[in-house]
């Protein structure tokens, strides 16, 4: 069965970066493109960006263009996101999640999801 | 950036029918996909495609998607099905995922 792990909370002071991975396993890591998603207190779903599993492209939502970088590992199955620049409005629970398949273009169904990472900026 | 809007909340008695909406601009031009999300959970894919279950997801889920508007419709709704509700789709304009605002499901 299909498994996202995601590492544990962090807490960081304004101005850091963090670093959230996504470990994988129960599937085969390289056919399925990744997204990340971010849930902020109270608040509604907000894409990231996500890495292309064909060619590791890369696509950003534009709010975070200049300050996020989603890499993988295909030897270890993990999945990276790295947010610079944090400030208190990037205290949000930070989720992985895989691609799924569906018949038609421009679908992009979230299939399965991480557990989720809290991250919380706090001077 | 196109907007996905969803009605805050909805309350509905068990066993009667939930309609959730998601509105933007010409959505029925595009796939939606729904959400299901309990207090302190993960979201769950319970409707793709526009009107596609995944499998593991009851019947009584249905979806469909029209004009501007999508549908997430819950036939006989329990009290496990209380929940936050979102809608997401693809924007064109930013060729990127956008999702709806959520709504909140109440059982009673």
């Amino acid at each position: 069965q299909v498994h996202l792990v995601q590492s544990g909370a962090e807490v960081k002071k304004p101005g850091a970066s963090v670093k959230v991975s996504c470990k994988a396993s129960g599937y085969t890591f390289i056919s399925y493109s990744m997204h990340w998603v971010r849930q902020a207190p109270g608040q509604r779903l907000e894409w990231m960006g996500w890495i292309n599993a064909v060619n590791d492209n890369t696509k950003y939502s534009q709010k975070f263009q200049d300050r996020v970088s989603i890499t993988r590992d295909t030897s270890a199955t993990t999945l990276y996101m790295e947010l610079s620049s944090l400030t208190s409005e990037d205290t949000a629970v930070y989720f992985c999640a895989r691609e799924g398949n569906c018949t038609g273009g421009s679908c992009y169904p979230f299939d399965y999801w991480g557990q989720g990472t809290l991250v919380t900026v706090s001077s | 950036s196109s907007e996905l809007t969803q009605t805050p909340s909805v309350s509905v008695s068990p066993g009667q029918t939930a309609s959730i909406t998601c509105s933007g601009d010409k959505l029925g031009d595009k796939y939606a996909c729904w959400y299901q999300q309990k207090s302190g959970q993960s979201p769950v894919l319970v409707i793709y495609q526009d009107d596609k279950r995944p499998s593991g997801i009851p019947e009584r889920f249905s979806g469909s998607n029209s004009g501007n508007t999508a549908t997430l419709t819950i036939s006989g709704a329990q009290a496990i099905d209380e929940a936050d509700y979102y809608c997401q789709a693809w924007d064109t304009n930013t060729a990127g995922v956008v999702f709806g605002g959520g709504t909140k499901l109440t059982v009673l």
